[in-house]
């Protein structure tokens, strides 16, 4: 079983839609979480942390459900810049702190 | 406020010949990462390193060797180049402990093997 699994979408959503993402991992040891954007050929930026109690940025909601080893991010009136790959981020204390990537989620909005 | 930087940004390579990519990071972080992606496939871990003077391997390490001998910089070595080796190679750094410190990236190596 894959660390850190996630759904590859395409997600294809106008502009304005909700879109969810969730991400499921393998380990009850994880102890931080994290999103991941990363544009076409470019670099993974850090979009979010996520906390245990759920955090908000704007438009960008994440969840995290540690009993089901869950985590979502929610995105609200998606705008056309947010087109990206999504990536789900775990880092686990039992193997030295480290950090385990999903392969993450697309998303393109559409005008 | 650099953060993460590699260089070179790009590089062509004939079979055989061999290259060093560097990365340095200016945050005082402990640890140091260097992954490969491939299209349409994730980031694939090939070394890491935990501090100065000490790497250990991570999921695809072969054909490639590493150095960190200084803490702020990671070295990534191809001695002998093969095309399979043609990929984006990401540098990472973190702090080694500490809830939800994040990994950061440089922008990437483009490597072709010719």
């Amino acid at each position: 079983r894959k660390e850190v699994e996630q759904d590859p979408g395409p997600f294809n959503v106008p502009e304005g839609a909700t879109v969810a993402f969730n991400c499921t991992y393998s380990n009850s040891a994880s102890q931080s979480f994290f999103w991941y954007r990363q544009d076409c050929r470019k670099e993974p930026k850090l979009l979010m942390s996520v906390y245990s109690s759920g955090n908000e940025d704007g438009r960008f909601t994440a969840q995290l459900n540690r009993a089901s080893q869950y985590i979502s991010l929610l995105i609200r009136d998606s705008k056309l810049s947010d087109s990206a790959t999504y990536l789900c981020v775990v880092r686990r204390s039992n193997t030295g702190n480290q950090f385990y990537f999903g392969t993450g989620t697309s998303l393109t909005v559409i005008p | 406020n650099a953060g993460v930087t590699q260089t070179p940004k790009f590089r062509v390579l004939k079979t055989g010949q061999s290259m060093t990519l560097l990365c340095a990071q200016d945050m005082n972080h402990e640890y140091m990462y260097w992954y490969r992606q491939d299209p349409g496939m994730g980031l694939r871990l090939i070394h890491y390193s935990v501090g100065e003077g000490t790497t250990a391997k991570g999921e695809v390490p072969d054909g490639y060797n590493v150095s960190r001998l200084k803490k702020q910089n990671f070295l990534l070595g191809l001695e002998s180049a093969a095309p399979s080796q043609t990929s984006v190679y990401f540098c990472a750094s973190s702090y080694s402990t500490g809830t939800n410190q994040p990994q950061h990236f440089g922008d990437g190596t483009r490597l072709s093997i010719l």
